[in-house]
């Protein structure tokens, strides 16, 4: 079975500061793939970004990137230089299908509050 | 660039009544999925569609069906609605390739309130 465990219901974060969220993730298999999700008061699902199990190096998307540390099972995600539009909930989630969002297994969730 | 389209954005029904959500993938996009995100909750995979055919099953109630057409939109049909069904419903879509599915993007979701 597979699991995602995000420990931080809520995190803030200084504008223009960087901010860690963490996410923890257990499964038996040996190919998967680890998406970020974000989603904002207006309830739509924003992918961000994804790493795959095989994948060496860290995965980047502009201001996020995604720190892979596959020995200890966490995949957190980093955001650079916070913006005030960054408030939202994030989801860590994670598949066995390595991409597309087939059987997505999410995480409680994170909510970011960016203060100016 | 399109994305994914859902309608309606919101709906009300009373209980035991019916109702179709409809989804719209990304252009060339052969694969959908449905996700179902209660109040406060996380989202949870129903079910997903590739080429028409049923791909996999989540945790989708026997009351609700769903179907992929030939011009790829989906549709998920829910019956005997029940309060607890009230949810936001997501359509997601992506595209197999021979290494694998390109990453998936959401819809804005549907908004579903059973009274």
């Amino acid at each position: 079975a597979q699991k995602i465990t995000q420990t931080q219901p809520g995190m803030f974060v200084q504008e223009k500061e960087a901010v860690t969220l963490d996410c923890t993730y257990d499964t038996s298999d040996q190919s998967y793939g680890l998406f970020w999700y974000k989603q904002p008061s207006s309830g739509e699902m924003i992918f961000l970004i994804y790493q795959g199990s095989y994948d060496e190096q860290n995965a980047t998307e502009g201001r996020y990137s995604l720190n892979f540390q596959k020995a200890r099972k966490s995949a957190n995600l980093v955001i650079s230089a916070s913006q005030l539009g960054d408030s939202a909930m994030y989801f860590c989630a994670m598949s066995s299908d390595q991409t597309g969002a087939n059987n997505l297994f999410f995480g409680t969730g994170t909510r970011l509050t960016v203060i100016p | 660039a399109a994305g994914v389209i859902q309608s309606p954005r919101h709906l009300i029904k009373e209980k035991r009544e019916t109702a179709t959500l409809k989804c719209y993938p990304i252009p060339r996009h052969d694969t959908v999925y449905w996700y179902q995100q209660g109040p406060g909750q996380d989202p949870q995979f129903l079910i997903s569609f590739y080429e028409k055919m049923q791909s996999d099953k989540g945790s989708i109630p026997d009351r609700f069906s769903a179907q992929q057409f030939s011009d790829y939109h989906s549709e998920l049909n829910m019956s005997s609605l029940e309060l607890g069904d009230s949810a936001l419903y997501f359509c997601a879509s992506s595209s197999a390739t021979p290494s694998g599915n390109t990453e998936a993007f959401f819809g804005q979701g549907t908004r579903l309130t059973v009274v």
